[in-house]
């Protein structure tokens, strides 16, 4: 089993739609949890950390339920430059990496 | 742009060859981690340099091995190639080794034939 899971994707979807992004991680020591946005060949850059209490940035809002184990990424009003490959990312303690999924692709289609 | 770069920007090597891949990280950044992006995938972790000193290595074998340089830039080596090498490969920066804050290159796209 990978250590965090996406949804396989791809999502299609038309302006203005509402979009979720579900993701899982299977080490309960995880401390920091990301999400990153990576265009088409190009490097991941980072979209916005991700906070127990729950974090929005405009459009963009992220949840963390530790319990679960569980990350989300909703994106309201979608944008046709929000078509990209999103990347959910844990982070442990020390000196550890972070540990990237698999990512879902998103294309919003006009 | 986050000020990491890396060279060459793509690669075309046959199997068996070795292959050296540079990063400069961000100023004043000293640590440089190193991941490998194959298609359709996400980044896995190679391993991390810190002060000149390896740091933290991801399951990969030992004909991956790296360096770091005073002026903290960055080499990845990699020798006896084998095709499943092909991918990108890229390196990040960050101010301190156990900063989540990393800052990507722009990648070095490697194909094995």
């Amino acid at each position: 089993r990978k250590e965090v899971e996406q949804d396989p994707g791809p999502f299609n979807v038309p302006e203005g739609a509402t979009v979720a992004f579900n993701c899982t991680y299977s080490n309960s020591a995880s401390q920091s949890f990301f999400w990153y946005r990576q265009d088409c060949r190009k490097e991941p850059k980072l979209l916005m950390s991700v906070y127990s209490s729950g974090n929005e940035d405009g459009r963009f809002t992220a949840q963390l339920n530790r319990a679960s184990q569980y990350i989300s990424l909703l994106i309201r009003d979608s944008k046709l430059s929000d078509s990209a490959t999103y990347l959910c990312v844990v982070g442990h303690s020390g000196n550890t990496p972070l540990v990237f999924g698999k990512g879902t692709r998103l294309s919003v289609i006009a | 742009e986050t000020g990491v770069t890396q060279s060459p920007t793509h690669l075309i090597k046959t199997r068996g060859q070795q292959v050296t891949l540079r990063c400069s990280s961000q100023s004043g950044h000293n640590t440089v981690s190193w991941y490998q992006q194959a298609l359709g995938q996400g980044p896995q972790f190679i391993f991390q340099y810190y002060r000149e000193e390896e740091n933290g290595r991801g399951n990969f074998p030992p004909r991956f091995s790296g360096l770091q340089f005073p002026n903290y830039s960055s080499e990845l080596n990699v020798n006896a190639l084998e095709l499943d090498d092909s991918a990108l490969y890229l390196c990040a920066s960050s101010l301190v080794s156990n900063s989540y804050e990393q800052y990507f290159g722009p990648g070095t796209r490697l194909t094995v034939t």
